[in-house]
């Protein structure tokens, strides 16, 4: 089966740091999601990534994807307070998703 | 995108009581999933949700348990039955559209 690390589970941040968040997972796939959850909501979609290599931009976050490493990065810029959340990468297996432990980030103003 | 909801939001019901859950999306998806999250977790998949066929549990849920229901390609009902306070938890719904849509999910409190 399938399995999806992510680290760190908690990150605790200034406003104005840098960080990345890892995904790490056991086989390949060539198709990566990252969501965002806050407290008591539902998972928003964050970026898909479907390549090797694959760079995606919104904003303060940067998504990677190294398919040969298995590896996937999520990057945080100049956090602010407003990025505090739950972070989860999923991998897409077969037919199904398989979703990391997730990242509680909290951003201190 | 897709757009998907819920319903009940959410519910506390009593032991050995059934509750079932309805999903609906605004537009076809080509897979629907259920997930039940507690909370601070990740998500567990519950099964796939096969249009007009029984759905695929993964391991450790059973249909008996977790009957399952989707008779087109937007909507999908899951019953959780006979429960306990163990079934106590968040249950998502998820539509793939390229992407993997959720609903807003719905708390289930069991006494």
């Amino acid at each position: 089966e399938l399995k999806v690390e992510q680290n760190p589970l908690f990150l605790s941040m200034q406003e104005g740091k840098n960080y990345t968040i890892y995904c790490n997972y056991s086989t390949t796939s060539d198709r990566l999601y990252w969501y965002r959850q806050d407290p008591g909501k539902s998972l928003e979609s964050l970026f898909v990534l479907l390549s090797n290599g694959a760079v995606k931009q919104e904003g303060r976050l940067m998504a990677s994807l190294d398919t040969k490493a298995r590896l996937s990065t999520l990057h945080i810029t100049a956090a602010v307070h407003d990025l505090s959340a739950t972070y989860f990468c999923a991998v897409d297996g077969v037919n199904k998703f398989y979703f990391g432990s997730g990242t509680k980030l909290n951003v201190k103003p | 995108s897709a757009v998907i909801s819920q319903k009940p939001s959410r519910d506390i019901c009593q032991r050995g009581t059934s509750l079932t859950i309805q999903c609906q999306v605004d537009s076809q998806v080509t897979m629907m999933f259920w997930y039940r999250q507690q909370p601070g977790q990740s998500l567990t998949l519950i099964a796939t949700a096969n249009q007009g066929s029984e759905a695929t549990y993964e391991s450790g849920f059973v249909i008996d348990k977790f009957p399952i229901s989707r008779p087109n390609l937007t909507f999908s009902t899951l019953t959780v039955s006979n429960m306990s306070p163990e079934d106590s938890s968040i249950y998502l719904c998820s539509g793939l559209q390229g992407v993997q849509y959720f609903g807003p999910g719905t708390r289930l409190t069991v006494l």
